[in-house]
């Protein structure tokens, strides 16, 4: 069984590109999470993906964007990148339970940094 | 809003000693779960117990123990006979119900450095 992969492993960008990450589920998962993790803090959430549609957003700006596609893998895709998005990125995989109880399997995150 | 507060940023022990990281957490649902989570250096998060609020009980797995308290808002987590690849940031984290958008509310994270 593979696990949750994530590429690439670190990034370095500058203010105002724009960046993708990509996040392949752990076989048999259809849901991905994203999450933001600053330094010294917890993560938080960004969004999620249900069946390739946005199934519930945390309170990150619409510069952040995803996708998920047809084989459950998804995309993080950040636009006009500030310093303040230097952070772990991480994805996090699991079976729709509903919304309850899930639990979440997660990559080895993408560290970004934003110069 | 849910909220989890881990107060303990950083705590050193001694291998061999025990030690227990404290999690308070808000809510007002009824439904919800509790997790831990252990991330080492490399970053990724591993997931070490799941408890829904409704089950009480204590939960034991082998060094690893876990009390939940339903009365103070508390679920702490005690580590016996700690050893140096405890060593890593922990988190606790909430499972808001059907009406949260946010799948895991999590702490800060506490630190455990576990010395040789």
């Amino acid at each position: 069984e593979t696990g949750v992969t994530q590429s690439p492993t670190h990034l370095i960008k500058t203010r105002g590109q724009q960046v993708t990450l990509r996040c392949s589920s752990q076989s048999g998962h259809n849901t991905v999470s994203w999450y933001q993790q600053a330094l010294g803090q917890g993560p938080q959430f960004i969004f999620q993906y249900y069946r390739e549609e946005e199934n519930g957003r945390g309170n990150f700006p619409p510069r952040f964007s995803g996708l998920q596609f047809p084989n459950y893998s998804s995309e993080l895709n950040v636009n006009a990148l500030e310093l303040d998005d230097s952070a772990l990125y991480l994805c996090a995989s699991s079976s729709w339970l509903g919304r309850l109880g899930n639990e979440q399997f997660f990559g080895p995150g993408t560290r970004l940094t934003v110069l | 809003a849910q909220k989890v507060t881990q107060a303990q940023t950083e705590i050193s022990v001694v291998e061999k000693e025990d030690v227990t990281l404290d999690c308070v957490y808000e809510t007002r649902d009824t439904t919800y779960y509790l997790f831990w989570y252990k991330q080492p250096p490399s970053g990724e998060l591993v997931f070490l117990i799941r408890r829904n609020s409704f089950d009480e009980q204590n939960e034991i797995s082998g060094r690893y123990s876990w009390n939940f308290q339903k009365s103070t808002s508390s679920f702490n987590f005690t580590i016996t006979a700690s050893q140096v690849v405890d060593s890593a940031v922990y988190f606790c984290a909430l499972n808001p119900p059907e009406s949260g958008n946010t799948p895991l509310v999590f702490g800060k994270g506490t630190r455990l450095s576990v010395i040789a």
